[in-house]
């Protein structure tokens, strides 16, 4: 595809339930970041993969929070158990190692209930 | 800790005026800093510097690095009302590839 798409784009959830948010990354791009932006905040990094791997995994929560990559294309973020605070735009980022430069997608913005 | 910060927080001008924006960080293992434009949700890209004192230009905006003083600047001349949108500047640590971003300035633009 053309950018970095996300899915899906509004997900509204009760408190406790578990949620999966999707990212397919910009074709041949081998890097994919997660960030998220909670309301009035900046953008916080979550996670960063290289192919299938997850070099850093720094910036995860808590581990309610996990992430993975398969094919090293589409990667999909898990919150189990979801917590008000936990409520944020979750953005997907694309990138390949011969430029820093990474490209964003257009965000899930979860609420929880 | 990783640290940047964006002045101004938020700036209200009219159409046709010019704004500089800036952007100071100190972070370990600096490698490039780039500078991205949010309008609703996803941040779009506008400039990548790596290196000091040499300025990138797309139309109406530039931006120059300056790596000794660790900050850099974002102008936009003749601004228009499209111009309305959060500008986020954010570093790249060598080796870790994640963006640390700043709070970003929330420009307004007034017709």
């Amino acid at each position: 595809g053309a950018g970095v798409s996300q899915s899906p784009s509004n997900k509204v959830t009760e408190k406790g339930k578990d949620v999966e948010l999707r990212c397919d990354p910009i074709s041949g791009h081998t890097a994919l970041y997660w960030y998220r932006q909670s309301l009035g905040q900046g953008l916080e990094f979550l996670i960063y993969f290289q192919g299938n791997s997850a070099p850093d995994k720094s910036g995860l929560p808590s581990d309610r929070f996990s992430a993975e990559r398969t094919g090293g294309s589409v990667s999909t973020l898990t919150i189990q158990r979801t917590q008000q605070e936990d409520s944020a735009v979750y953005l997907c980022a694309s990138g390949n190692r011969a430029t820093d430069t990474q490209y964003f997608g257009p965000g899930t913005r979860l609420t929880v209930l | 800790e990783d640290k940047v910060v964006q002045s101004p927080l938020s700036l209200v001008v009219h159409e046709g005026d010019t704004v500089t924006l800036n952007c100071s960080y100190e972070v370990t293992n600096f490698r490039s800093l780039l500078w991205y434009k949010q309008e609703k949700k996803a941040p779009t890209f506008l400039f990548m510097l790596t290196s000091s004192g040499i300025e990138k230009k797309s139309g109406r905006l530039s931006s120059i690095l300056d790596k000794k003083e660790l900050f850099s600047i974002l102008n936009i001349t003749a601004t228009q009302t499209g111009d309305s949108a959060v500008y986020l500047c954010a570093p790249i640590i060598q080796g870790a590839q994640k963006l640390v971003f700043g709070q970003g300035t929330r420009l307004t633009i007034n017709p």
